[in-house]
């Protein structure tokens, strides 16, 4: 099974700075790769995938994601974080070969004022 | 408007019962998927089905059952076997396993 770490559970950033979520995975053979984010109490929603292609993930409110195979990492960023962006974030891999999705611990965004 | 219900959004029960959490979905996705969350953990992986009538234990199946007997159903039991039930339960579904999977809005289950 895939491993998925990402690092620092807990984020701290002011509204307007960059929000940086790193995430790295243990494969020799680069998986699929997708953020998720999760509000209190809800289900988890896509913000991006990589399966093949070019290497820089644009998703939606304004993330992207860069996929870097020598690094074996597929880091979140957004240029300016907003007050909505205060959530729980998930990075997770899915094997090629089983499809599997193996979840990060998580990483929870807050936005301060 | 499709999508995944779950119901309910809170459940409690007590110690020894089992209980059955709903899913249904109605993007004609022929994959669904239980996971369980805990603080600080990520979710892990419980059953998944690839297709009716079929279903594969994921990485915690111990104390958990399903069923798939219609395409847009896969309901979890959780039964007195499992250990520690208290979580937050969630469930998706994909077109085919090698898709994007959708998420639910989760159920909380809290054994008293």
């Amino acid at each position: 099974a895939q491993s998925v770490t990402q690092l620092g559970s807990h984020v701290s950033v002011s509204e307007g700075a960059l929000v940086l979520l790193r995430c790295n995975y243990s494969s020799s053979v680069p998986p699929y790769l997708f953020w998720y984010v999760q509000y209190p109490n809800q289900g988890l929603q896509l913000l991006l995938k990589y399966t093949t292609g070019a290497t820089l993930v644009k998703g939606i409110n304004g993330f992207e994601a860069e996929f870097k195979k020598s690094e074996t990492s597929f880091h979140l960023t957004k240029p300016s974080a907003h007050m909505s962006d205060a959530a729980e974030y998930f990075c997770a891999v899915s094997d090629r070969s089983d499809y599997k999705l193996s979840f990060g611990a998580g990483t929870t965004v807050t936005v301060r004022a | 408007d499709g999508g995944i219900t779950q119901s309910p959004k809170y459940l409690f029960r007590k110690e020894g019962q089992n209980v059955t959490l709903s899913c249904e979905q109605n993007l004609n996705h022929d994959a669904m998927y239980w996971y369980r969350q805990d603080p600080g953990q990520g979710l892990r992986l419980i059953y998944y089905s690839q297709i009716v009538n079929d279903f594969q234990k994921g990485d915690i199946a111990e104390g958990y059952s399903v069923s798939r007997e219609k395409k847009e159903s896969f309901p979890l039991t959780v039964t007195s076997a499992q250990k520690n039930p208290t979580a937050f339960y969630l469930c998706a579904s994909s077109q085919g396993l090698a898709d994007t999977q959708y998420f639910g809005p989760g159920t909380r289950l809290t054994v008293l």
